[in-house]
């Protein structure tokens, strides 16, 4: 059974880009979240997914956003992009369905932003 | 106050010793609990998850709940070099009254086993 893929592993973007990360969770999950991953803050919330919704979302501005897709496939965008995004942006797929923390999830291997 | 609070460590230990890790919470209304594991450079892998107050046995490691203390423990027995890894616990609570349940991560705890 397939993880989940993220891609790209990795990236490296200029101040005040744009950026689109994709994952693809585990074939019958329906409920994605993303969460960014720093030295400095540890794993911070960004938003969950379920069925197309956003369902969640943490304490970041709107220069992040997202989407799911039918097919259960999230994509996350950051505009404008600052050098404090430089993180790992990880994204994670569970088969629970009352809420992403209701069942552990699996993480894919998470896409390595790189801001300069 | 964090939300989820670990132990900052980092922790040592010898190769075969017992690994104690902890974590408190404070959402009293948390149901689900979670220990990750992460290994430098690599995404965090579940490892244990709990519900109920008391232990719960996978291995040779132990998870411990006790809701009333909003407390929440991890013990590694006959701990190995390859259990070096930061340990996350996680806890699915709401982040502001009224908000939706999220998975809230703690800063982690870094364990090293010495040979």
């Amino acid at each position: 059974k397939a993880g989940v893929t993220q891609t790209p592993r990795y990236l490296i973007k200029t101040r005040g880009q744009q950026v689109t990360l994709s994952c693809s969770p585990i074939s019958g999950h329906r409920s994605v979240s993303w969460y960014q991953q720093t030295p400095g803050q540890g794993l911070q919330f960004l938003f969950e997914y379920f069925s197309e919704t956003q369902r969640n979302k943490g304490n970041f501005p709107g220069r992040f956003s997202g989407r799911q897709f039918s097919n259960s496939r999230s994509e996350m965008n950051v505009s404008t992009l600052e050098l404090g995004d430089s993180a790992l942006y990880l994204c994670a797929s569970s088969s629970g369905t009352g809420g992403m923390g209701d069942y552990g999830y699996t993480f894919g291997s998470g896409t390595r932003l790189t801001v300069v | 106050q964090k939300e989820v609070e670990q132990n900052s460590g980092p922790l040592s230990v010898p190769e075969g010793a017992i690994a104690s890790l902890n974590c408190t919470y404070s959402d009293r209304g948390s149901q689900s609990f979670f220990w990750y594991r992460q290994y430098s450079g690599k995404s965090p892998e579940l490892i244990m998850s709990i519900y109920s107050n008391g232990d719960k046995e996978d291995g040779r490691f132990t998870a411990q709940l006790n809701k009333a203390s909003q407390y929440v423990s991890l013990l590694i027995r006959d701990s190995q070099p390859s259990d070096s890894a930061t340990y996350l616990c996680a806890v699915n609570s709401r982040a502001a009254s009224g908000s939706a349940r999220q998975l809230t991560f703690g800063s982690g705890t870094q364990l090293t086993v010495l040979p």
